[in-house]
Protein backbone atom coordinates (compact mmCIF):
# COMPACT_ATOMS: atom_id res chain seq x y z
CA UNK A 1 0.00 0.00 0.00
CA UNK A 2 1.99 2.94 -1.51
CA UNK A 3 1.66 6.27 1.05
CA UNK A 4 3.31 8.56 3.25
CA UNK A 5 3.26 7.62 7.15
CA UNK A 6 3.57 10.03 9.68
CA UNK A 7 4.49 8.82 13.33
CA UNK A 8 2.63 9.25 15.99
CA UNK A 9 -0.52 10.69 15.64
CA UNK A 10 -0.87 12.68 18.77
CA UNK A 11 2.22 13.80 20.60
CA UNK A 12 2.79 15.45 23.88
CA UNK A 13 6.04 16.97 25.31
CA UNK A 14 6.94 19.18 28.01
CA UNK A 15 8.61 22.66 27.41
CA UNK A 16 12.22 22.68 26.98
CA UNK A 17 12.23 18.60 25.91
CA UNK A 18 13.27 18.06 21.68
CA UNK A 19 10.77 15.92 19.87
CA UNK A 20 11.39 14.09 16.48
CA UNK A 21 8.42 13.49 14.15
CA UNK A 22 8.45 10.62 12.44
CA UNK A 23 7.90 10.71 7.99
CA UNK A 24 8.27 7.91 5.87
CA UNK A 25 7.11 7.52 1.94
CA UNK A 26 7.33 4.45 -0.08
CA UNK A 27 6.11 6.61 -3.69
CA UNK A 28 9.73 6.74 -4.71
CA UNK A 29 9.78 10.52 -4.72
CA UNK A 30 12.87 12.63 -4.76
CA UNK A 31 11.59 15.82 -3.05
CA UNK A 32 10.07 15.84 0.70
CA UNK A 33 8.29 18.47 2.73
CA UNK A 34 7.37 19.26 6.47
CA UNK A 35 4.33 21.99 7.00
CA UNK A 36 2.95 23.34 10.73
CA UNK A 37 -0.87 23.68 9.96
CA UNK A 38 -1.84 26.40 12.49
CA UNK A 39 -5.93 27.22 12.43
CA UNK A 40 -7.11 29.93 10.51
CA UNK A 41 -3.31 30.25 8.96
CA UNK A 42 -3.07 27.49 6.56
CA UNK A 43 0.15 25.46 5.92
CA UNK A 44 3.35 26.96 6.43
CA UNK A 45 6.43 25.35 4.75
CA UNK A 46 9.20 24.64 7.47
CA UNK A 47 11.83 22.64 5.76
CA UNK A 48 11.76 20.80 2.52
CA UNK A 49 14.73 18.27 0.79
CA UNK A 50 14.96 17.89 -3.04
CA UNK A 51 17.30 14.99 -3.05
CA UNK A 52 18.87 13.06 -0.37
CA UNK A 53 21.53 14.64 2.13
CA UNK A 54 20.05 17.90 0.72
CA UNK A 55 17.46 20.10 2.59
CA UNK A 56 16.46 24.07 2.38
CA UNK A 57 14.66 25.81 4.94
CA UNK A 58 11.11 27.25 4.54
CA UNK A 59 9.60 29.92 5.81
CA UNK A 60 9.07 29.32 9.53
CA UNK A 61 12.34 27.04 10.24
CA UNK A 62 13.42 28.51 13.16
CA UNK A 63 13.51 26.03 16.05
CA UNK A 64 13.30 22.63 13.95
CA UNK A 65 15.70 20.99 12.64
CA UNK A 66 15.87 17.96 9.70
CA UNK A 67 17.73 15.28 8.13
CA UNK A 68 17.15 13.45 4.79
CA UNK A 69 19.70 10.84 4.94
CA UNK A 70 17.22 8.13 3.15
CA UNK A 71 15.34 8.83 0.23
CA UNK A 72 12.29 7.14 2.19
CA UNK A 73 12.69 9.18 5.13
CA UNK A 74 12.66 12.99 6.31
CA UNK A 75 12.40 13.24 10.32
CA UNK A 76 11.41 16.33 11.63
CA UNK A 77 13.26 17.96 15.14
CA UNK A 78 11.02 20.41 17.13
CA UNK A 79 13.72 21.87 19.36
CA UNK A 80 13.21 23.73 22.81
CA UNK A 81 13.96 27.28 20.85
CA UNK A 82 10.85 27.02 19.29
CA UNK A 83 8.72 29.41 20.57
CA UNK A 84 5.23 27.61 19.88
CA UNK A 85 5.57 24.26 18.85
CA UNK A 86 1.50 23.28 19.27
CA UNK A 87 0.45 22.49 15.98
CA UNK A 88 -0.41 19.81 13.94
CA UNK A 89 2.32 18.97 11.50
CA UNK A 90 2.30 17.43 8.11
CA UNK A 91 4.93 15.67 5.84
CA UNK A 92 4.54 16.10 1.74
CA UNK A 93 6.25 14.46 -1.06
CA UNK A 94 6.65 14.76 -4.75
CA UNK A 95 8.05 13.56 -7.45
CA UNK A 96 10.12 15.46 -9.49
CA UNK A 97 14.30 16.61 -7.83
CA UNK A 98 13.30 20.18 -9.72
CA UNK A 99 10.41 20.61 -7.72
CA UNK A 100 7.77 22.97 -8.73
CA UNK A 101 8.02 21.83 -13.06
CA UNK A 102 4.39 20.60 -13.00
CA UNK A 103 5.20 18.67 -9.97
CA UNK A 104 1.93 17.73 -7.07
CA UNK A 105 2.67 17.34 -3.64
CA UNK A 106 1.07 14.61 -1.30
CA UNK A 107 0.36 14.49 2.48
CA UNK A 108 0.59 12.10 5.39
CA UNK A 109 -2.04 11.86 7.59
CA UNK A 110 -0.44 14.62 10.10
CA UNK A 111 0.89 14.07 13.87
CA UNK A 112 -0.44 16.47 16.18
CA UNK A 113 1.80 17.85 18.40
CA UNK A 114 1.06 19.53 22.27
CA UNK A 115 3.35 21.02 24.55
CA UNK A 116 2.49 20.55 28.42
CA UNK B 1 6.43 38.41 -1.21
CA UNK B 2 4.19 36.09 -3.34
CA UNK B 3 1.05 35.75 -1.03
CA UNK B 4 -2.74 33.23 -1.86
CA UNK B 5 -6.06 34.79 -0.21
CA UNK B 6 -9.24 33.01 0.61
CA UNK B 7 -11.45 35.74 1.21
CA UNK B 8 -14.13 33.63 3.14
CA UNK B 9 -12.80 31.75 5.91
CA UNK B 10 -16.48 29.76 6.98
CA UNK B 11 -19.15 29.34 4.64
CA UNK B 12 -22.61 27.47 5.09
CA UNK B 13 -24.47 25.96 3.33
CA UNK B 14 -27.34 23.99 2.90
CA UNK B 15 -27.51 20.93 0.85
CA UNK B 16 -28.07 21.39 -3.17
CA UNK B 17 -27.14 24.76 -2.33
CA UNK B 18 -24.40 26.29 -4.67
CA UNK B 19 -20.82 26.74 -3.88
CA UNK B 20 -17.85 29.35 -5.19
CA UNK B 21 -14.61 29.24 -2.82
CA UNK B 22 -12.69 32.28 -3.57
CA UNK B 23 -8.85 32.44 -4.21
CA UNK B 24 -6.18 35.28 -5.29
CA UNK B 25 -2.57 34.92 -5.92
CA UNK B 26 0.12 37.29 -6.13
CA UNK B 27 2.70 36.50 -8.16
CA UNK B 28 2.50 38.01 -11.79
CA UNK B 29 4.44 34.76 -13.59
CA UNK B 30 3.63 31.57 -14.57
CA UNK B 31 1.99 29.27 -11.78
CA UNK B 32 0.64 25.92 -10.80
CA UNK B 33 -2.59 25.96 -8.85
CA UNK B 34 -4.30 23.48 -6.64
CA UNK B 35 -7.15 23.15 -4.54
CA UNK B 36 -7.01 20.71 -1.67
CA UNK B 37 -9.49 19.30 0.71
CA UNK B 38 -8.86 18.13 4.57
CA UNK B 39 -12.31 16.42 5.60
CA UNK B 40 -12.75 15.68 8.91
CA UNK B 41 -10.18 13.28 10.38
CA UNK B 42 -8.42 12.65 7.10
CA UNK B 43 -5.43 13.69 5.02
CA UNK B 44 -5.11 16.60 3.06
CA UNK B 45 -6.34 15.40 -0.63
CA UNK B 46 -5.95 17.05 -3.45
CA UNK B 47 -9.19 17.98 -4.95
CA UNK B 48 -7.40 19.48 -8.72
CA UNK B 49 -4.78 21.35 -10.57
CA UNK B 50 -3.92 23.60 -13.06
CA UNK B 51 -1.28 23.85 -15.02
CA UNK B 52 -1.47 25.11 -18.36
CA UNK B 53 -4.40 24.54 -20.81
CA UNK B 54 -7.95 24.55 -20.54
CA UNK B 55 -8.44 27.21 -17.62
CA UNK B 56 -11.47 25.38 -16.63
CA UNK B 57 -10.16 22.67 -14.80
CA UNK B 58 -12.97 19.17 -13.05
CA UNK B 59 -11.74 17.68 -10.09
CA UNK B 60 -12.91 14.64 -7.89
CA UNK B 61 -16.54 14.69 -6.63
CA UNK B 62 -18.00 17.22 -9.26
CA UNK B 63 -15.55 20.15 -8.03
CA UNK B 64 -14.13 22.16 -10.62
CA UNK B 65 -12.05 25.57 -10.78
CA UNK B 66 -11.47 28.40 -12.92
CA UNK B 67 -7.86 30.19 -14.01
CA UNK B 68 -8.91 33.72 -14.85
CA UNK B 69 -4.86 34.95 -15.62
CA UNK B 70 -6.01 38.66 -15.45
CA UNK B 71 -7.68 38.30 -12.46
CA UNK B 72 -5.06 36.23 -10.74
CA UNK B 73 -8.19 34.42 -9.31
CA UNK B 74 -8.61 30.28 -9.50
CA UNK B 75 -12.03 29.84 -7.84
CA UNK B 76 -13.14 26.48 -6.70
CA UNK B 77 -17.47 25.74 -7.50
CA UNK B 78 -19.60 23.11 -7.55
CA UNK B 79 -23.00 23.68 -8.29
CA UNK B 80 -24.96 21.22 -5.63
CA UNK B 81 -23.25 20.47 -2.44
CA UNK B 82 -23.96 17.76 -0.12
CA UNK B 83 -23.34 17.27 3.22
CA UNK B 84 -20.34 14.67 2.47
CA UNK B 85 -18.48 18.12 1.44
CA UNK B 86 -18.28 19.53 4.67
CA UNK B 87 -14.27 20.26 5.40
CA UNK B 88 -11.89 22.45 5.15
CA UNK B 89 -10.55 23.61 1.84
CA UNK B 90 -7.32 25.15 0.59
CA UNK B 91 -5.73 26.79 -2.24
CA UNK B 92 -2.16 26.80 -3.34
CA UNK B 93 0.04 27.97 -5.55
CA UNK B 94 3.26 26.84 -6.70
CA UNK B 95 5.52 29.26 -9.33
CA UNK B 96 7.57 26.48 -10.19
CA UNK B 97 10.23 28.10 -7.62
CA UNK B 98 9.68 24.33 -5.51
CA UNK B 99 7.30 25.95 -2.71
CA UNK B 100 3.96 25.78 -2.31
CA UNK B 101 2.22 28.55 -1.05
CA UNK B 102 -1.32 27.77 0.82
CA UNK B 103 -4.63 30.42 1.54
CA UNK B 104 -5.59 30.68 5.11
CA UNK B 105 -8.34 27.54 4.30
CA UNK B 106 -12.08 28.28 3.99
CA UNK B 107 -13.78 25.83 7.02
CA UNK B 108 -16.90 24.50 4.54
CA UNK B 109 -20.08 23.32 6.44
CA UNK B 110 -23.21 21.97 4.87
CA UNK B 111 -26.31 21.37 6.94
CA UNK B 112 -28.56 18.37 5.56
Amino acid sequence: DGGITQSPKYLFRKEGQNVTLSCEQNLNHDAMYWYRQDPGQGLRLIYYSQIVNDFQKGDIAEGYSVSREKKESFPLTVTSAQKNPTAFYLCASSQQRLAGVKDTQYFGPGTRLTVL
Amino acid sequence: AQSVSQHNHHVILSEAASLELGCNYSYGGTVNLFWYVQYPGQHLQLLLKYFSGDPLVKGIKGFEAEFIKSKFSFNLRKPSVQWSDTAEYFCAVNNQGGKLIFGQGTELSVKP
